[in-house]
């Protein structure tokens, strides 16, 4: 049972363009949910988080979204830079400090 | 800030041998460190929830004596893979929670274990 689900695995955005990363969960016990970066044979790096108390929440060039009626969260990462490219993870707890990790989706921004 | 480590990077082992893995937050103090496996193209799957002073807690499926955790103090925690086959060969990845200040984990490198 796969509750936090990214249906995209791969994502091409061209250099200067938007990214935008989508996730869905089905537990509405989250509470508290988190995008992560991912290279290969890396531990992922934290990016951005966002509470269920807010529906926005931005950081530079990343904002993430929440939608609680329709538990979806997106990552938008505006312009995208060829730094940018990595596997990015989303993942969410509901208050235990536990994280559910979704599959990733890996980004590549074309120069 | 928030700098965890992992040592070490890669290990290749024996089968049947035991191999340590150590997870230090080095500039915060943490009650709680996470360890997770990771396979290939798949998603990161918390193995247990190690707490300092006490015993892990176990996510269902993982067998806690083959995977020893110990939390010895609130800046490092170990997983030992005891009597390791092929079939554990995986990235291992830890993570802390900081003490105070925060509810977001700060994950380590990660270590790749191969058993032959």
């Amino acid at each position: 049972d796969q509750q936090v689900k990214q249906n995209s695995p791969s994502l091409s955005v061209q250099e200067g363009r938007i990214s935008i990363l989508n996730c869905d969960y089905t537990n509405s016990m989250f509470d508290y949910f988190l995008w992560y970066k991912k290279y290969p044979a890396e531990g992922p790096t934290f990016l951005i988080s966002i509470s269920s108390i807010k529906d926005k929440n931005e950081d530079g060039r990343f904002t993430v979204f929440l939608n609680k009626s329709a538990k979806h969260l997106s990552l938008h990462i505006v312009p995208s830079q060829p730094g940018d490219s990595a596997v990015y993870f989303c993942a969410a707890s509901s208050g235990t400090y536990k994280y559910i990790f979704g599959t990733g989706t890996r980004l590549k921004v074309l120069a | 800030g928030a700098v965890v480590s992992q040592h070490p990077s890669w290990v290749i082992c024996k089968s049947g041998t035991s191999v340590k893995i150590e997870c230090r937050s080095l500039d915060f103090q943490a009650t709680t460190m996470f360890w997770y496996r990771q396979f290939p193209k798949q998603s990161l799957m918390l193995m247990a929830t190690s707490n300092e002073g006490s015993k892990a807690t176990y996510e269902q499926g993982v067998e806690k004596d083959k995977f020893l955790i110990n939390h010895a103090s609130l800046t490092l925690s170990t997983l030992t893979v005891t009597s390791a086959h092929p079939e554990d060969s995986s990235f291992y990845i830890c993570s802390a929670l900081p003490l105070v200040g925060t509810d977001t984990q700060y994950f380590g490198p990660g270590t790749r274990l191969t058993v032959l």
